[in-house]
């Protein structure tokens, strides 16, 4: 079945600093979707990328589709405490089903 | 507003008891989940359905079942419930055709 790989499996920073997350699918993308993970609290839906290529930008996060729609990335500039949290990226294998990375936890250094 | 909500938030429970876990929605979504959370192991699919009688199994579905009556409920219930089984478990939506998904807030089981 399709497997969805995501590095790291953690990172810490000081803010300012900033972060990038990479995620790597076995199986070609229709789409891919990121969720935000706050401590104690539940994913949340962030973005969706669905073109070759796409670039797609909200305030201080980038996210990257490949050309080959089997991998994206998320990258945050100049990291704030806000940011903390775990960050997953999500495929559908077919359907409306959705198969997630194991997530990047990011703590960020006041 | 519309929401999603699971039911309870936390629970303890022995082992060998029948467990279920409760998600009622109002965004009248036909796609609804069932998700574990483990430490490395990312979101898990237990069950999912995508409208009223339809349940299909997901990666990790032994020990777990679902049931679907009506668009707004898929309740989980751990047939006997197992120590491997102590896990944070999401319920998520999605409207038909789209994979964006809505969670609730999570139970977190404990299995004793």
């Amino acid at each position: 079945g399709q497997q969805v790989m995501q590095i790291p499996q953690y990172q810490h920073v000081q803010e300012g600093e900033d972060f990038t997350t990479y995620c790597n699918s076995s199986t070609t993308l229709s789409n891919i979707q990121w969720y935000k993970q706050r401590p104690g609290g539940h994913p949340v839906f962030l973005i969706q990328l669905v073109k070759s290529g796409e670039v797609k930008k909200q305030k201080r996060l980038t996210f990257q589709f490949g050309e080959a729609k089997k991998n994206s990335s998320l990258h945050i500039t100049a990291t704030q405490t806000t940011d903390v949290g775990t960050y997953f990226c999500a495929g559908p294998p077919s359907g409306s089903r959705l198969t997630f990375g194991e997530g990047t936890q990011l703590t960020v250094n006041p | 507003d519309a929401e999603i909500t699971q039911s309870p938030r936390h629970k303890i429970t022995e082992t060998g008891r029948q467990v279920t876990l409760a998600c009622h929605q109002t965004w009248n979504h036909n796609n609804m989940f069932w998700y574990r959370q483990d430490l490395g192991h990312g979101l898990r699919l237990i069950h999912y359905s995508y409208g009223v009688q339809d349940t299909n199994k997901g990666e990790v579905s032994d020990g777990y079942s679902v049931s679907r009556s009506n668009t707004e409920d898929l309740p989980l219930t751990l047939e006997s419930a197992a120590s491997s089984q102590t896990s944070v478990y999401f319920c998520a939506s999605s409207r038909t055709g789209t994979t964006e998904a809505f969670f609730g807030q999570g139970t977190r089981l404990t299995v004793v």
